[in-house]
């Protein structure tokens, strides 16, 4: 079955410093990869998305992600952080087939220090 | 260009009610999914509309129901409501064609008491 595995549940950096975010999916082909960041209480906002092509997306906010399909892996990461950024963060697979649903991880919670 | 909209923002409800979302979808899309975000969850897919059909559905219990209207707004309603069915409900719009983005609503909270 398709997952998404995000292993880091909280992350804690400081204002100014470089994000990296962790993102595993498992599936037997490539599929449509995206970033999305909920702010608390708000809907989804999508951040950047994979398809084909380039393997390292730009995306909104200041976010890039590289696909790394040897690794399974679809990390977001961020040069600086600012205090705005802090919310949660899900990787999410698409399977672009009948039903085009999107499968989430379980979210990496951002937490900002001043 | 009007985003996805949902109605109510919040709910509270009692264990065996029954309730109804709504969801009107962004300018020009012609297909709606709903979702369920448990706290602390990552969205769960529950089932998407296209053209008033239902097009897909993940692992939900028919008690999980859902309508598309020919404006392609949109109804996910919940019967016998559990305790577990308390979440944050989203719908997402887009255009079928695969490569769509979805854009998604800010969701209705839903308590069940």
């Amino acid at each position: 079955a398709q997952s998404v595995t995000q292993p880091d549940i909280h992350i804690t950096v400081s204002e100014g410093a470089s994000l990296e975010l962790r993102c595993n999916y498992s599936y037997g082909a490539t599929p449509y990869l995206f970033w999305y960041v909920q702010s608390p209480g708000q809907g989804l906002q999508l951040l950047l998305k994979y398809f084909s092509g380039d393997t390292l997306v730009q995306g909104i906010k200041g976010f890039e992600a590289e696909f790394k399909r040897s690794q399974s892996s679809f990390n977001l990461r961020k040069p600086s952080v600012h205090w705005s950024d802090a919310a949660e963060y899900f990787c999410a697979v698409a399977l672009m087939n009948r039903d085009d649903k999107i499968i989430f991880g379980k979210g990496t919670r951002l937490h900002i220090l001043p | 260009e009007t985003g996805v909209t949902q109605s109510p923002t919040h709910l509270i409800k009692t264990r065996g009610q029954q309730v109804t979302l709504r969801c009107s979808s962004q300018s020009g899309h012609n297909t709606v999914s709903w979702y369920q975000q448990a706290l602390g969850q990552g969205p769960q897919f529950i089932f998407q509309y296209y053209r008033e059909e239902e097009n897909g559905r993940g692992n939900f219990p028919p008690r999980f129901s859902g309508l598309q209207f020919p404006n392609y707004s949109s109804e996910l309603n919940v019967n016998a409501l559990e305790l577990d069915d308390s979440a944050l409900y989203l719908c997402a719009s887009s255009n079928r064609g695969g490569l769509e983005t979805q854009y998604f609503g800010p969701g209705t909270r839903l308590l069940v008491l």
